[in-house]
């Protein structure tokens, strides 16, 4: 079945330095959403992509829907304590858009 | 403007007992969608209603689990005879469509479910 990659599994930055993470399937995806999930809590939706090579900003987050349509990544600037969390990737499961097929999550940690 | 509510965020229940996880979509959305998650790990679907309806529940287990959307109150999650196993994080999501663009997914804060 289809499986979303993500990479890294977890990084520790310092205050202010930017970030990138990024997310790869072994098929094709129409949409890719990130989303962040705080302990506890569950996953909010940081931004969704439609068309490929399309590039979208959400305040210091920007996301970009890669060319294949087999990966996207995720970028944070000026990294913020508040930005700690697991980030997920996640598209629409067997071309059905209903279901979403998660990604295995980047673990974010910032030191000050 | 409310999000989507989740009741009990917690539940203690032992073996054998049944635990029903309670969901309210968020206003105007009418698609609601179900998902798993054990300790790190992402997110896995389990079913998708609507109103009355469920539409796929390829991610149902066969056995003990069901689920409902009634006309009326909140969408139900039922697992009867829990097992070890059941204890995970419950999320429930709701979107406005269901077509391929723009079916963003709203997730609530989820029920913890503790089997002992």
């Amino acid at each position: 079945g289809q499986q979303l990659n993500q990479s890294p599994q977890s990084m520790f930055i310092q205050e202010g330095e930017d970030v990138s993470m990024n997310c790869t399937s072994s098929s094709i995806f129409n949409t890719w959403l990130w989303y962040k999930q705080d302990p506890g809590e569950g996953p909010v939706l940081l931004i969704a992509l439609y068309k490929a090579g399309e590039l979208t900003s959400n305040g210091r987050l920007t996301a970009q829907f890669g060319i294949t349509r087999k990966d996207s990544f995720l970028n944070i600037s000026a990294s913020i304590p508040s930005d700690v969390g697991i980030y997920f990737c996640a598209g629409p499961k067997g071309g059905t858009a209903s279901k979403l097929t998660f990604g295995t999550g980047t673990r974010l940690q910032v030191t000050l | 403007n409310a999000g989507v509510m989740q009741n009990p965020r917690h539940l203690v229940r032992r073996r054998g007992q049944e635990a029903r996880l309670r969901c309210s979509p968020m206003k105007g959305h009418s698609h609601v969608y179900w998902y798993r998650q054990l300790p790190e790990e992402g997110l896995k679907f389990m079913v998708y209603l609507q109103k009355e309806n469920i539409i796929d529940e390829s991610g149902m287990p066969k056995e003990r689990f069901s689920a409902e959307f009634p006309k009326e109150g909140p969408s139900i999650l039922r697992i009867q005879q829990v097992v070890r196993g059941d204890s995970a994080a419950y999320f429930c999501a709701s979107s406005l469509n269901s077509g391929t663009y723009h079916n963003e997914q709203f997730f609530g804060p989820g029920t913890r479910l503790t089997v002992l």
